[in-house]
């Protein structure tokens, strides 16, 4: 597959535990945000959102945090799993454009 | 199946030959995007289109031109490609202004020599 960050931070997780992502965004005017996966070989798979009027927002097995007073998103896997084992980024949207973060890889131990 | 479509997948190819990678949907979004990515640097966007006729640059459009004349189709073309244009490039996809669910293509890793 293809290679899409070969000096990305990286988080190791204990399968069963909770794995949390975190990201700063630049922007303060940007309104949404995005969380994003992404699997060897494959484009970016939409994980969860959240508008700039919400703080926190829970989907299944994941929720995503926001902090605007210090431009901080966060997201939380619950329980995680092999398949979780990816690049995560995060992106925001400022007027129409999308700017996306580096990404955390996560790793995750049997 | 909705999905997004591009092709090639991969391309080699040498400095200054013009090239075209072709974007493709099939879930009459109006908002479709190119981005790039290259590792350490996440994805960065191209361009962007809100709709028929509407495109609009990202953050490192230079070197790079885009159409829209078709709602389905969102081309990347390179006039002149350079070695620093190589990298893996992805389409997207989605209903609005990004608003929503941005629907990514495979991706197209090009070589420029």
């Amino acid at each position: 597959g293809e290679s899409v960050g070969l000096h990305l931070p990286t988080l190791s997780v204990q399968e069963g535990d909770n794995s949390i992502i975190n990201c700063a965004y630049s922007n303060s005017a940007s309104d949404y945000f995005i969380w994003y996966k992404q699997e060897s070989g494959k484009g970016p798979q939409f994980i969860i959102d959240i508008r700039s009027n919400m703080d926190k927002r829970q989907g299944q097995r994941v929720t995503v945090l926001l902090n605007k007073t210090v431009k901080h998103l966060s997201l939380q896997i619950a329980a995680t799993q092999p398949g979780d084992s990816a690049v995560y980024f995060c992106a925001e949207r400022s007027a129409s454009k999308i700017i996306f973060g580096s990404g955390t890889r996560l790793s995750i131990r049997p | 199946e909705a999905q997004v479509t591009q092709n090639p997948r991969y391309l080699i190819t040498v400095t200054g030959k013009k090239l075209t990678v072709t974007c493709s949907q099939n879930m009459n979004h109006e908002y479709m995007s190119w981005y790039r990515q290259d590792p350490g640097l996440g994805l960065r966007q191209i361009y962007y289109s809100m709709n028929v006729e509407v495109t609009d640059k990202g953050d490192v459009p230079e070197g790079y031109k885009v159409s829209r004349k078709e709602k389905r189709n969102f081309p990347l073309i390179l006039e002149s490609p350079s070695p620093n244009q190589t990298s893996l490039y992805f389409c997207a996809s989605s209903f609005s202004q990004g608003i929503d669910t941005q629907y990514f293509g495979p991706g197209t890793r090009l070589t420029v020599l």
